[in-house]
């Protein structure tokens, strides 16, 4: 089975700074992980994906993932932040044989001008 | 392409009514998903279809819950009677699963449900 713990309902930031949300993954095969963001009343956008290729994984917007097998972790990362940042981002995982995602509880990114 | 489609965007309703929110998923694709959002609970799969065939509807609530996809491009779920508690948005996605696809899912925008 997967599953996904995100640490921290809510990070706040100040424009410019580095953004840091973490995301740990719990897997019996190998995984697939998922970035995703939602801003208010949208649905979900990918922003990058690790599918077993490089563990840096780069996605839109500046954001990167790096895939962390002996930490069981995936935290994604920015250098500096934008107002147009704060948004929801939820971490997903699935399995190579499924396409269920299993998503984590969410982060909320607030930026401080 | 429009991408994921999902009508009604609100809706409004009294408990005990039927209530039915509907999906055409990207052309093409093979999978679709409906998930639930809520505060307390997040981001809840409650069932998929491959090819139009129910796969996993484990997490479908309970009987009043139902969901068909008559064809590739349209999908149904109905939750008849309504109650308070199922007062969400209610996501569709879908994926391009052929092969050896990597599970991205392209999500619609949702419909909110409020059910008084």
């Amino acid at each position: 089975a997967q599953s996904v713990t995100q640490l921290g309902s809510h990070v706040s930031v100040s424009e410019g700074a580095l953004v840091l949300l973490r995301c740990n993954y719990s897997s019996s095969v190998p995984p697939y992980l998922f970035w995703y963001v939602q801003y208010p009343n949208q649905g979900l956008q990918l922003l990058l994906k690790y599918t077993s290729a490089a563990t840096l994984v780069k996605g839109i917007n500046g954001f990167e993932a790096e895939f962390k097998k002996s930490e069981t972790s995936f935290h994604l990362t920015k250098p500096s932040a934008h107002m147009s940042d704060a948004a929801e981002y939820f971490c997903a995982v699935s399995a190579y044989s499924s396409y269920k995602l299993i998503f984590g509880s969410g982060t909320r990114l607030l930026v401080r001008p | 392409d429009a991408g994921v489609i999902q009508s009604p965007r609100h809706e409004v309703t009294e408990m005990g009514q039927e209530v039915t929110l509907r999906c055409k998923p990207i052309s093409g694709h093979d999978y679709l998903f409906w998930y639930r959002q809520t505060m307390m609970r997040g981001l809840e799969l409650l069932i998929y279809f491959n090819n139009n065939v129910p796969i996993d509807d484990s997490g479908m609530p309970e009987d009043r819950f139902s969901a068909k996809m008559p064809n590739a491009s349209f999908s149904t779920l109905k939750i008849q009677p309504s109650e308070p508690r199922d007062s969400a948005v209610y996501f569709c996605a879908s994926s391009f699963g052929t092969g050896k696809g990597t599970g991205e899912l392209f999500f619609g925008e949702g419909s909110r449900l409020t059910v008084l």
